[in-house]
């Protein structure tokens, strides 16, 4: 079964609103998660490693202002999208790395498509 | 700068052939390369990762080839069946920080009967 979850799985919004992304580890403790961003017929982009109990590492062109993340529990991190527009319509992704197993183990979530109107 | 690359965006094969998917980098100095598996609407599964130090790694039907000096590496899927059409993605990451990974683009595959 799934051992990372993200909610929601699909979400639509006006422009201007903001969206909230869950993404938890259902069966093991995360000290990091990552976020990742796929736009049609792209690679997977990381945006950001999020980081329990201090802030987020955002890679370059990411605008951390724009993508909040906050991993607040050992199980919960999540990625707020503020005052969306059509251009952050994407596919977001987090995944957690099993402590202590490197890449291999690294668990990614279903996905959350957000399509902003 | 697309550090990976998959240039083949995507590839059809006849079940029970060889499936042949082909990935590229450009930075010699990632340590170790993996392999995923993505359905629509889901999020990537591992398939079969290498390290640097081998060229070869076995697992199944899958086996995953190194070349170094070409900074190349492949997937091979052998017999292909209908059930591994997905996109692939090749991903790359550095031995002092394994858990960032560095994806290619995905090839899509489709293996018909």
């Amino acid at each position: 079964g799934a051992v990372v979850s993200q909610h929601p799985s699909r979400v639509i919004c006006k422009s201007g609103t903001s969206v909230k992304i869950e993404c938890r580890s259902l069966d093991f403790q995360a000290t990091t998660m990552f976020w990742y961003r796929q736009f049609p017929k792209q690679s997977l982009m990381l945006m950001a490693t999020s980081n329990e109990g201090s802030k987020a590492t955002y890679e370059q062109g990411v605008e951390k202002d724009k993508f909040l993340i906050n991993h607040a529990s050992l199980t919960l991190s999540t990625l707020t999208v503020t005052s969306a527009h059509p251009e952050d319509s994407s596919f977001y992704i987090c995944s957690a790395p099993r402590p202590g197993q490197g890449s291999d183990t690294q668990y990614f979530g279903p996905g959350t498509r957000l399509t902003v109107l | 700068d697309q550090q990976v690359k998959q240039n083949s965006p995507s590839l059809s094969v006849q079940e029970g052939r060889i499936s042949i998917l082909n990935c590229d980098y450009t930075n010699s100095m990632f340590d170790y390369f993996l392999w995923y598996k993505k359905y629509p609407a889901e999020g990537p599964t591992f398939l079969i990762s290498i390290s640097s130090i081998k060229d070869k790694n076995e697992d199944g039907r899958f086996t995953v080839f190194l070349n170094k000096s070409a900074k190349h590496l492949s997937l091979h899927i052998v017999p292909s069946q209908p059930g591994d059409s997905a996109v692939y993605f090749c991903a790359a990451s550095f031995l002092y920080n394994t858990d960032k990974l560095i994806f290619g683009t995905g090839t899509r595959l489709q293996v018909f009967p």
